[in-house]
């Protein structure tokens, strides 16, 4: 079955610093992988998404994603870190028997001035 | 317009009672589902729907009864209700089971239950 895996449950930047968020995936066959961020107080966005189509996946808001089958990995990264990123993000691979999502417990990201 | 639309927002009940949460989308899907997330914001998969028919249920007690009047319903039923039925449920929709294990879930904003 697919899983993923991400590392550090907390991730803490400055303002303008680089964000980079971990997520390893475990699965037999090419995945589908999705970031996803949760709001405070809200529902889940998602972010991008990688179906095979480019290692490299842009998603919103300035965000993106690379996957890299050596490492089994699909980090999310942003150059540059706004406060309005501080948020829970998820990262999900689709079970390819039923199109249903399997999330990673989540990383918070924290933003200071 | 709201895609994914869920009520109520917030639902406090006591230990035992019986309740329902409904979601509704205007996306034109054809599946829904329902997720779980627990106080650690770990999300799960409860159950999954296609035009109408129940696709996934994946291991949630009996207490919990999904039903969809349409395909663009999908409405949460959950009897006697416990202390650990607390948690935030949402709905999601995307456009056809068929599409493949690709497509994009479109997430509700949740519905935050706590059972006392």
């Amino acid at each position: 079955a697919q899983s993923v895996t991400q590392l550090g449950s907390h991730v803490s930047v400055s303002e303008g610093a680089l964000v980079l968020l971990r997520c390893n995936y475990s699965s037999s066959v090419p995945p589908y992988l999705f970031w996803y961020v949760q709001y405070p107080n809200q529902g889940l966005q998602l972010l991008l998404k990688y179906t095979s189509a480019a290692t490299l996946v842009k998603g919103i808001n300035g965000f993106e994603a690379e996957f890299k089958k050596s490492e089994t990995s699909f980090h999310l990264t942003k150059p540059s870190a706004h406060m309005s990123d501080a948020a829970e993000y998820f990262c999900a691979v689709s079970d390819l028997g039923f199109q249903k999502l399997v999330f990673g417990t989540g990383t918070r990201l924290l933003v200071s001035p | 317009d709201t895609a994914v639309s869920q009520t109520p927002k917030y639902l406090v009940t006591q230990m035992g009672n019986d309740k329902s949460i409904k979601c509704e989308q205007n996306l034109g899907h054809d599946t829904m589902y329902w997720y779980k997330q627990d106080s650690k914001k770990f999300l799960k998969i409860m159950f999954s729907y296609n035009n109408k028919e129940l696709i996934i249920n994946e291991t949630v007690p009996n207490r919990f009864s999904p039903k969809s009047p349409d395909k663009a319903h999908l409405n949460l039923h959950i009897n006697s209700l416990e202390l650990g039925d607390s948690a935030v449920y949402f709905c999601a929709s995307s456009q056809d089971f068929q599409t493949g294990p690709s497509d994009t879930q479109y997430f509700g904003p949740g519905t935050r239950l706590t059972v006392l």
